[in-house]
C-alpha cells in the first residue's frame, strides 16, 4: 500500500516553462488537495477535488490549474512558472468517513529560476 | 476565512524535558483540530487530532488540549526523545471542510 505518490520529487524550470506535478493515491479517498509550503507560512492549499470531476480553488490559486483525471490522480499544472512559485509542493488526499485526517504524499521541491 | 497562528517558530529543549506547542484560531465554528509532524524531506503526517466536543487527549507521551472559549488549542509532548525532532503544525477546520495550518514549529530535541 503506497499511500499517495507524487512525481517527480524534485524540479527546476526557467521562467516561463510549464509543466505538471503528478499525484495519485491508493486508498480510494474520494478528496484530494494540493498545498504549497513555504517558509514561515505553513501549507496553503492551492485547489482542491471533492470528488471526480470536482475541482474548487483554495487559497493560493492564481497561477496553477488542476486536472482530477480520475479517483485515484490529481494533477497540478503550472502554465508559465514564474520564480514566487518556487517552493515545496504536498498532494494529499482524505479520508471522510468518521475522520478528516489528511494523508501527504513526500512533496515535489520545485525551483524556478 | 479561518486564521491560525503558531507559537513558537522554534523550539530548542533537553532530551527528557516536556515540550509545549501553542496554537489560536479565528473561526468559532471549527470543530475540528489535528497535529501533525513533518519529518526531514517527508510530508506532514497526522500524530494526533481533536473534536470540538472534548477538552484533552492523551497518546502515549503526545497530549492534545482544547480552549474553546479563547479559541487556542496546544500540543504536549513529554519525555522528549531526539526522535521527536520534527516540524510540527497544527491546524483548524470546520468537519468536513478544508484546513487550514499554522505556520509551523521546529522542534529540536538536543541529546
Amino acid at each position: 500500500n503506497a499511500g499517495v505518490t507524487q512525481t517527480p520529487k524534485f524540479q527546476v524550470l526557467k521562467t516561463g516553462q510549464s509543466m505538471t506535478l503528478q499525484c495519485a493515491q491508493d486508498m480510494n479517498h474520494n478528496s484530494m488537495y494540493w498545498y504549497r509550503q513555504d517558509p514561515g507560512m505553513g501549507l496553503r492549499l492551492i485547489y482542491y477535488s471533492a470528488s471526480e470531476g470536482t475541482t474548487d480553488k483554495g487559497e493560493v490559486p492564481n497561477g496553477y490549474n488542476v486536472s482530477r483525471l480520475n479517483k485515484r490522480e490529481f494533477s497540478l499544472r503550472l502554465e508559465s512558472a514564474a520564480p514566487s512559485q518556487t517552493s515545496v509542493y504536498f498532494c494529499a488526499s482524505r479520508v471522510e468517513i468518521a475522520k478528516n485526517i489528511q494523508y501527504f504524499g513526500a512533496g515535489t521541491r520545485l525551483s524556478v529560476l | 476565512g479561518e486564521n491560525v497562528e503558531q507559537h513558537p517558530s522554534t523550539l530548542s529543549v533537553q532530551e527528557g524535558d516536556s515540550a509545549v506547542i501553542k496554537c489560536t484560531y479565528s473561526d468559532s465554528a471549527s470543530n475540528y483540530f489535528p497535529w501533525y509532524k513533518q519529518e526531514l524531506g517527508k510530508g506532514p503526517q497526522l500524530i494526533i487530532d481533536i473534536r470540538s466536543n472534548v477538552g484533552e487527549k492523551k497518546d502515549q507521551r503526545i497530549a492534545v488540549t482544547l480552549n474553546k472559549t479563547a479559541k487556542h488549542f496546544s500540543l504536549h509532548i513529554t519525555e522528549t526523545q531526539p526522535e521527536d525532532s520534527a516540524v510540527y503544525f497544527c491546524a483548524a477546520s470546520i468537519w468536513n471542510n478544508d484546513m487550514r495550518f499554522g505556520a509551523g514549529t521546529r522542534l529540536t530535541v538536543k541529546p
